[in-house]
């Protein structure tokens, strides 16, 4: 079936740190692939996204690479800043009409100063 | 602006009891979606509405029902038959069933059964 793999956390970081959390997927198809954040007590933002193979996406200093070969996304940022605490979410979609987002267990990031 | 608005933010059910979860959308998106949240879980699906008047199940439907007849709104019905509805609850809507676009969410209702 179609699933998504994250690191469990929580990672631990201190200010300006670098940043890594991996994420795999298993897809039937060329998914499109996503990351979200979500702060305490909110809904989930969308950070980025990649819809192809070797596609980049990127925002706010955060980056994630579509590898279609390792079948991976793994979010990445150079320097971590206390604000980025909070919970990130891969998913994936297929793209087909008829089916949903497909969301990771989510990793617990927190950065103190 | 346009965007998702859940309510209540946070609920309180009797066991027994069911309750009804909104959530209303001002972005003239065709899809929507429920979603719930447990710790250490991620988000399950519960159902989701591509048009107006159409609805599926998502991977944990049972004791939750839904309606559609508006595309602005989504409610959530939680059931007396769902066994353990303690949770945090998500609504999110897309521009098309495809979701390739990324999805917009609500700021969730937390539901509690005392």
């Amino acid at each position: 079936g179609n699933s998504v793999t994250q690191m469990e956390g929580p990672v631990t970081l201190s200010e300006e740190a670098f940043l890594t959390i991996n994420c795999t997927y298993t897809a039937t198809g060329y998914p499109s692939l996503f990351w979200y954040v979500q702060y305490p007590g909110e809904g989930l933002q969308l950070l980025l996204k990649a819809t192809k193979a070797d596609d980049k996406g990127s925002n706010k200093g955060f980056e994630a690479t579509y590898r279609k070969e390792t079948t991976s996304f793994h979010l990445e940022k150079g320097s971590v800043q206390v604000s980025d605490s909070a919970v990130y979410f891969c998913a994936l979609t297929l793209n087909q009409a008829g089916t949903a987002l497909i969301f990771g267990k989510g990793t617990t990031l927190s950065v103190s100063s | 602006d346009g965007g998702i608005t859940q309510s209540p933010k946070y609920l309180f059910r009797k066991e027994g009891q069911n309750v009804t979860l909104s959530c209303e959308q001002n972005l003239n998106h065709d899809a929507m979606y429920w979603y719930r949240q447990d710790p250490g879980q991620g988000l399950r699906l519960i159902y989701y509405s591509q048009i107006v008047n159409d609805f599926q199940k998502g991977d944990i439907a049972e004791g939750y029902s839904v309606s559609r007849e508006k595309k602005e709104s989504f409610p959530l019905t939680v059931t007396s038959a769902q066994k353990n509805p303690t949770a945090f609850y998500l609504c999110a809507s897309s521009r098309s069933g495809q979701g390739a676009n990324g999805y917009t969410f609500g700021s969730g209702t937390r539901l509690t059964v005392v």
